[in-house]
């Protein structure tokens, strides 16, 4: 079955601390990788996202993840966060043959301690 | 700066009204999509339309209909609003696979 899972529902982090948000999905076709974030009382806001290439990808924010396509994930990872950096985080998979397809991860809350 | 509009930000309606979810973009995006946002379930998917009049169901489509008549336009519309679709709704559009979201609207059905 196709799936996405990330194993934290919340993570707690210093300010100026490093962050890995883990995510890994069970997908048989080639995936496409999103990681989508999710400010209070807000949509989600596209941070970055895999389809092809180098296996390294840069987002906005200062966000970056590695697809491991031995290990089924895509971690997502920034060394130093800042306080606006407290939000939910979605990763999601989609089909490299459909627009309309996206599995959803359950999110993981990011929270900040000063 | 490219957008999509949710009409309401919060709404309350009583169980068994009939409710409207008015979604707009602007970037002339052929998708749209209707997702339900709840607690430790993440997004799951309503509805979407790949055109104008074309629409197709999603994982959770019960109890929801939509409408899409012109392409900035996708309505979702709960027949007879239940306790149980209290939720957080968000709307989307896509020109490929990439979803540009609303800021969401909070329905609360007493």
């Amino acid at each position: 079955a196709q799936s996405v899972t990330q194993p934290d529902i919340h993570i707690t982090v210093s300010e100026g601390a490093s962050l890995e948000l883990r995510c890994n999905y069970s997908y048989g076709a080639t995936p496409y990788l999103f990681w989508y974030v999710q400010s209070p009382g807000q949509g989600l806001q596209l941070l970055l996202k895999y389809f092809s290439g180098d296996t390294l990808v840069q987002g906005i924010k200062g966000f970056e993840a590695e697809f491991k396509r031995s290990q089924s994930s895509f971690n997502l990872r920034k060394p130093s966060v800042h306080w606006s950096d407290a939000a939910e985080y979605f990763c999601a998979v989609g089909a490299i043959d459909s627009n309309y397809q996206l599995i959803w991860g359950a999110g993981t809350k990011l929270i900040i301690k000063p | 700066d490219v957008k999509v509009t949710q009409s309401s930000r919060y709404l309350v309606k009583r169980t068994g009204e009939k409710v409207f979810l008015e979604c707009v973009q602007d970037m002339d995006h052929e998708n749209m999509f209707w997702y339900r946002q709840d607690p430790g379930l993440g997004l799951r998917l309503i509805y979407f339309s790949y055109d104008v009049k074309m629409k197709e169901k999603g994982d959770i489509p019960e109890g929801y209909s939509v409408s899409r008549e012109k392409k900035e336009r996708f309505s979702l519309i709960l027949e007879s609003a239940s306790t149980n679709q209290t939720s957080m709704y968000l709307c989307a559009s896509s020109l490929t696979r990439d979803r540009v979201f609303g800021s969401g609207t909070r329905l609360t059905v007493v």
